[in-house]
């Protein structure tokens, strides 16, 4: 596997149900990123992870809670979802801390969300 | 704070006309900026990125951008449009202070007619 990879591509879940989005990057980076992009609406972003601490959490619903256990993997535990949480969720990660590169972010294929 | 605006949500040429991608940033230091393109039901995929050095950055599939701090623009051109360049394009700028993260603009969806 290389780049950033996530799985499952598509998920529908009702609001009652718990799942959870995994992501992983191969590129030996440090910090990773999830996203949300609904439809009409620009990208946004919703918690950042340096060296596996939580460093941003753009006033993200607690329904949505994340965990990185090492710099290679991020999670995304969904509950309690509404219909209005259906988007993509994209996964990114980049080398933080490396100057002149600009934070180049690398981006995964995307979770496909669907809240019935 | 940083902030980005692209002009046009919706750009429509057709195929082997000139593709122009409008992209203002604001930035009160130095900024490195970066074009993603998304093709339906897909990740962002980096097009082309400056962070110093030439002004004019070439990227994938022929399209390339150059960054005017006078004009704070970053503007995205290929000279002949094809069919599969229709997608979603972004800017982004971060730099390298503070918090580094990269701030999008709302996208601008590129259409190719035949």
């Amino acid at each position: 596997e290389t780049g950033v990879t996530q799985t499952p591509r598509h998920l529908v879940m009702g609001m009652t149900n718990k799942k959870s989005l995994k992501c992983e990057q191969h590129l030996g980076h440090n910090a990773m990123y999830w996203y949300k992009q609904s439809a009409k609406k620009p990208l946004e972003l919703m918690f950042v992870y340096n060296f596996k601490e939580q460093t941003e959490n753009n006033s993200v619903p607690s329904r949505f809670s994340p965990e990185c256990p090492n710099s290679s993997h991020l999670f995304l535990h969904l509950h309690t979802l509404q219909p209005e949480d259906s988007a993509l969720y994209l996964c990114a990660s980049s080398q933080a801390g490396a100057s002149g590169v600009g934070n180049t972010q690398y981006f995964g294929p995307g979770t496909r969300l669907t809240v019935l | 704070a940083q902030s980005v605006t692209q002009l046009g949500s919706h750009v429509s040429v057709s195929e082997g006309a000139l593709v122009l991608l409008r992209c203002n940033y604001s930035s009160s230091v130095p900024p490195y900026l970066f074009w993603y393109v998304q093709y339906p039901n897909q990740g962002l995929q980096l097009l082309l990125k400056y962070t110093t050095g030439a002004t004019l950055v070439k990227g994938i599939n022929g399209f390339e951008a150059e960054f005017k701090k006078s004009e704070t623009s970053f503007h995205l051109t290929k000279p002949s449009a094809h069919m599969s360049d229709a997608a979603e394009y972004f800017c982004a700028v971060s730099d390298d202070t503070g918090r580094r993260a990269l701030t999008f603009g709302s996208g601008t969806r590129l259409q190719v007619q035949p």
